[in-house]
């Protein structure tokens, strides 16, 4: 089966532009998960959907972060503007069942902010 | 906020020697995870674990959940340099979400 996947890889983009992570979960997983990684900080939540609801979104850093789920499949991360502290990657996550288990992981987009 | 020690931060080996690595937490966990991620790849799970005092194998990787379910390691036997990696331990609390520690960097030299 086709694993998480996530694009762009990579984005680069000037402070106060605008970006849009997307994540593709594996077919039939109801349960995607977005979490962001800082240089040199651990890995953290940022928010769970099921479905096309948003179950959590308490990781979120502040309003200039909007995440949707389109149907229930892709789902998008804007950042608008964009902040040179927003700079980091930014993991997309997806499982068949809820629960911290069996969470599959993309690849993750490096987002560069200047 | 539970908060996860992992320990050491970074460990170089030579192949065939053995290591522990560890994640440490004042709080108690409902389940805890070790994950390996590769530069430019996402964490991969490696093991869930569940009960306290569980202990898993996987190959040459041992993974032990501590009796109060506050602490695990991961040992690796006759380490290779395939095993080089990022190793992550996430703890899940009542809810779905993971909490990360920072992970140890391993490198294992030919």
């Amino acid at each position: 089966e086709a694993g998480v996947t996530q694009f762009p890889s990579h984005s680069v983009i000037e402070k106060g532009q605008t970006v849009t992570l997307r994540c593709d979960p594996i077919s039939g997983h109801d349960n995607l998960y977005w979490y962001r990684r800082v240089m040199g900080k651990e890995i953290k939540f940022l928010l769970h959907f099921v479905k096309e609801s948003k179950q959590d979104e308490s990781g979120m850093p502040n309003n200039r972060f909007l995440a949707e789920r389109t149907g229930g499949t892709y789902s998008t991360l804007k950042v608008q503007p964009a902040e040179l502290e927003d700079s980091g990657v930014y993991f997309c996550a997806s499982s068949q069942v809820p629960g911290p288990y069996g969470y599959t992981f993309g690849s993750g987009t490096r987002l560069t902010v200047v | 906020t539970q908060l996860l020690e992992q320990s050491p931060q970074f460990l170089s080996i030579q192949e065939g020697e053995n290591l522990t690595v560890y994640c440490n937490s004042s709080s108690v966990f409902s389940s805890l995870q070790w994950y390996r991620q590769e530069p430019g790849e996402g964490p991969v799970l490696l093991v869930t674990v569940v009960t306290g005092g569980e202990v898993k194998k996987l190959k040459r990787l041992t993974f032990q959940f501590g009796d109060a379910r506050k602490d695990s390691s991961l040992h690796i036997t006759a380490a290779q340099p395939g095993d080089t990696g990022l190793y992550l331990c996430a703890a899940g609390g009542s809810n779905y979400k993971l909490t990360f520690g920072k992970g140890t960097l391993l490198t294992v030299n030919p």
